[in-house]
């Protein structure tokens, strides 16, 4: 079975950084895209980031360029992101999501978020 | 940069059928995915490239497009359909994954 589980959040104040890490497991982890999306309390989903199965494509929404940095680790499983600057907009259930195979733009399996907040 | 545009809220009765749209300019041309998400739970992949179904999800949902408008089909909706609903696409003018404001499904 597909397995997805986040770690990382927590309490962080405003200009601070935060490192989020996702564990994926139960299929051939270096076949598959990643994607990070965020969910701001009582709001809709909104992507963050994406990477791709070899990790050479890296995507990210406007909001989060320059400040966030996604990586992978096939030796882990593991899923990265590296948050810096943070404002109290990046508050949020962060999820992390397995995408494509080949093509297509969907996420299949998703975790069960990690709570981010940032306040003073 | 692209815009997913979903109603707030769509009503119906249980065992009617539920349309659930997303607009977005020559959508058409795109492959749409939908999600739903329960209060406190993760979405929950229910159509992707348009009409595929995962493994899992009963054959009373189903997805379809047109010009300007992708649209999602629950037939015969049941009290446990009710949810908030996201169409998805990836814009690949901005190489970004865009998705809609959502629509909560209410079961009267």
């Amino acid at each position: 079975d597909v397995q997805v589980v986040e770690s990382g959040g927590g309490l962080v104040k405003p200009g601070g950084s935060l490192r989020l890490s996702c564990i994926l497991s139960g299929f051939s982890f270096d076949d598959y895209s990643l994607n990070w999306v965020r969910q701001a309390p009582g709001k809709g989903l909104q992507w963050v980031s994406s990477i791709s199965s070899t990790g050479t494509h890296r995507s990210y929404a406007d909001s989060t360029k320059g400040r966030f940095t996604v990586s992978r680790d096939s030796a882990q499983n593991s899923l990265f992101l590296q948050m810096n600057s943070l404002t109290v907009e990046d508050t949020g259930v962060y999820y992390c999501a397995r995408g494509s195979r080949v093509g297509g733009s969907y996420s299949d399996y998703w975790g069960q978020g990690t709570l981010v907040t940032v306040s003073s | 940069s692209y815009v997913l545009a979903q109603a707030p809220s769509v009503s119906v009765a249980p065992g009617q059928t539920a349309r659930i749209t997303c607009g977005g300019h020559n959508i058409g041309s795109k492959d749409v995915n939908w999600y739903h998400q329960k209060p406190g739970r993760a979405p929950v992949l229910v159509v992707f490239d348009n009409s595929g179904r995962p493994s899992g999800i009963p054959e009373r949902f189903s997805g379809s497009r047109s010009d300007n408008t992708a649209t999602l089909t629950i037939n015969r909706v049941e009290a446990g359909d009710e949810a908030d609903y996201y169409c998805q696409v990836w814009d690949d003018n901005t190489d970004h994954v865009v998705f809609g404001g959502g629509t909560k499904l209410i079961v009267l």
